[in-house]
């Protein structure tokens, strides 16, 4: 799977859209950008996938960069209880052996400040 | 709520104790899963069940021993563990082989004395 690159932390204002970047330079065709978020002391939380497309859920949005070698999470109007941190996983999803494995690397801590 | 519940959601227990972990899901899924995490390490992937058989076990030391009994449940079950065996341990589940939405329970904080 390919690698993927966050920043360590970010800091958002509540109300304020929060822009989570991630690199992911060396992405094949096959594989989905997905991401999670992990609230402190509770279990991850799938959040957006995509390939290609630009994404929208009731949750957030997702920008894929044409060259697909970048991407980023938005929250449209950051909330208190959006402070966690968020993890960008590349995943092929057409791999066989460890095809169940999704690697959560460090993630971005996102504190969002009132 | 998830639709993934674990029991207990604290544990404490000597190296010498035996206890065990449940996890439930009310999904419908095929697969399960047990991932470790410890302080300020990524999530570790434990075990993996597909239709109640185990079809990934990721070099994990044999005082951990899962269980699945039917496509719904799972367990941890452990004994003689190890301080730093010390972590939350978190169950998930999926629609099936190599889905990669995964619904999580909450974990159970699992301290070894």
């Amino acid at each position: 799977d390919a690698k993927t690159t966050q920043p360590t932390s970010m800091d958002c204002a509540e109300g304020r859209a929060a822009n989570l970047p991630c690199n992911h330079s060396t992405i094949s065709g096959n594989e989905y950008v997905y991401w999670y978020r992990q609230i402190h002391s509770q279990g991850p939380q799938y959040i957006i996938h995509g390939l290609k497309n630009n994404e929208t859920n009731e949750m957030a949005s997702l920008i894929i960069t044409e060259d697909r070698k970048s991407s980023t999470l938005i929250l449209p109007h950051a909330t208190l209880r959006d402070t966690a941190v968020y993890y960008c996983i590349v995943r092929d999803i057409y791999s066989g052996a460890g095809s169940y494995q999704l690697t959560f690397g460090k993630g971005t801590k996102l504190s969002v400040i009132p | 709520e998830t639709g993934v519940t674990q029991t207990p959601r604290h544990l404490v227990m000597g190296m010498t104790n035996k206890k065990s972990l449940k996890c439930e899901q009310h999904l419908g899924h095929n697969a399960m899963y047990w991932y470790k995490q410890s302080a300020k390490k990524p999530l570790e992937l434990m075990f993996v069940y597909s239709l109640e058989e185990r079809v990934e076990n990721n070099s994990v030391p044999s005082r951990f021993s899962p269980e699945c009994p039917n496509s719904s449940h799972l367990f941890l079950h452990l004994h003689t563990l190890q301080p730093e065996d010390s972590a939350l341990y978190l169950c998930a589940s999926s629609p099936g082989q190599g889905a990669h939405i995964q619904y999580f329970g909450a974990g159970t904080r699992l301290s070894v004395l």
